[in-house]
């Protein structure tokens, strides 16, 4: 099984600033990676496939980037709705599997 | 705009089945993969298995043998048995289009397995 490891934890920025998240596959899934949204009570909401391949009606601030085992989402204005945890997920080997979650919070 | 509506019981004795069901409204079940995926609370996204309007499926090997995804496309339904629940399977179900990508969720609905 693949281990994806999101870095950091938490991270802790003012609105209007960029945020960078970090997704680590534990071996190559080339550009199998997708990121999710999830705010608090809310289903998770697909934003990036293909590791840059932004969902349908994902605004232009979003974007992806990276191939093999490291991958990068990055917000580049936050917005007060942009405030949620983001999980990424690999979908190059079976069973599917997603990092533990970078929580964007407001600093 | 299609839609995913989870539905089921909300309590399961440990040692039972949980069962649920995921309605699709707006749009075809055919032609699409349907998945379910769960989340521990506070804990994060675990996928346990798709099928295919057609009735292939796939499981996480995890939970494989105590796993099983029907259709029915009739119904515009696809549901989910899990086998031998203990306290671990409480979680967030969801179902969501799609698989090996989840494009469109539910809302899911939590299940928690207590005697």
């Amino acid at each position: 099984e693949i281990v994806m490891t999101q870095s950091p934890a938490t991270l802790s920025v003012s609105p209007g600033e960029r945020a960078t998240l970090s997704c680590r596959a534990s071996q190559s899934v080339s550009i199998n990676l997708a990121w999710y949204q999830q705010k608090p009570g809310q289903a998770p909401r697909l934003l990036i496939h293909g590791a840059s391949i932004r969902a349908t009606g994902i605004p232009a601030a979003f974007s992806g980037s990276g191939s093999g085992t490291e991958f990068t989402l990055t917000i580049s204005s936050l917005q007060s709705e942009d405030f949620a945890v983001y999980y990424c997920q690999q979908y190059n080997n079976w069973p599917l599997t997603f990092g533990q979650g970078t929580k964007v919070e407001i600093k | 705009q299609v839609q995913l509506q989870a539905s089921g019981p909300g309590l399961v004795k440990p040692s039972e089945t949980l069962s649920l069901t995921c309605t699709i409204s707006g749009d075809s079940i055919t032609g699409y993969y349907w998945s379910w995926i769960r989340q521990p609370p506070g804990k994060g996204l675990e996928s346990i298995g798709y099928i295919h309007y057609s009735g292939s499926t796939g499981y996480n090997p995890s939970l494989q043998s105590r796993v099983t995804i029907s259709v029915d496309t009739s119904k515009s339904q696809f549901s989910l048995k899990l086998h031998s629940v203990s306290a671990a399977d409480t979680a967030v179900y969801y179902c969501a289009r799609g698989s090996p990508v989840f494009d469109t969720w539910g809302q899911g609905t939590l299940v928690t397995v207590s005697s």
